[in-house]
């Protein structure tokens, strides 16, 4: 079964500084990968995702991750937060099999950012 | 706009009654999703349907009944066997294909009177 592990429960940052979110996966072969946003009381918007090909994706709001096949990892990274970036931040894995478990995602815990200005 | 639309937003149940949550997309997608999210946990999947008449149970779905009628609907019904239902619920939809991304409504928070 397919797993997803964000060691950082909470991350606290200054505005300006590098940001790097950690996430590592569990799964039998190369996965669809995501990195998802959660403000306060809403759903959740994508960043970004990793299929195939570049192991460096970029997304939206300037962040990008980086799929790393031998550390099972999919980092999320801003070079320079802003105090908006605030919110939880979850990484999650797609399964690849056909079938009904075809389109499924499991989830990390989520890593709640804060920034100080 | 193309989108997820979760309703109410905010939502009370009493002991022994049985609640909906709604859920209409407009972005013709064919899968749907229910998950629920309590702090600290992420998030769960209650039930999903990937075609209209037909549902899968997700990792928690004790206590928990869908339907999938409509392509554009998946209501999710909180019944009286969900003892701990105090939570905030998402609703998402996909389409079917080399596994597009999921998008998301804004959620329907749960509480118990």
């Amino acid at each position: 079964a397919q797993s997803v592990t964000q060691p950082d429960i909470h991350i606290t940052v200054s505005e300006g500084a590098s940001l790097e979110l950690r996430c590592n996966y569990s799964y039998g072969a190369t996965p669809y990968l995501f990195w998802y946003v959660q403000s306060p009381g809403q759903g959740l918007q994508l960043l970004l995702k990793y299929f195939s090909g570049d192991t460096l994706v970029q997304g939206i709001k300037g962040f990008e991750a980086e799929f790393k096949r031998s550390q099972s990892s999919f980092n999320l990274r801003k070079p320079s937060v802003h105090w908006s970036d605030a919110a939880e931040y979850f990484c999650a894995v797609g399964a690849r099999a056909g079938g009904t478990s075809y389109g499924k995602l499991t989830f990390g815990q989520g890593t709640i950012l804060t920034v100080h200005p | 706009d193309g989108g997820i639309t979760q309703s109410p937003k905010y939502l009370f149940r009493k002991e022994g009654q049985n609640v909906t949550l709604s859920c209409e997309q407009n972005l013709n997608h064919d899968a749907m999703y229910w998950y629920r999210q309590d702090p600290g946990q992420g998030l769960r999947l209650i039930y999903y349907s990937q075609i209209v008449n037909d549902f899968q149970k997700g990792d928690i779905a004790e206590g928990y009944s869908v339907s999938r009628e409509k392509k554009e609907s998946f209501p999710l019904t909180v019944t009286s066997a969900q003892k701990n239902p105090t939570a905030f619920y998402l609703c998402a939809s996909s389409i079917v294909e080399r596994n597009q991304p999921q998008h998301f409504g804004d959620g329907t928070r749960l509480s118990i009177l």
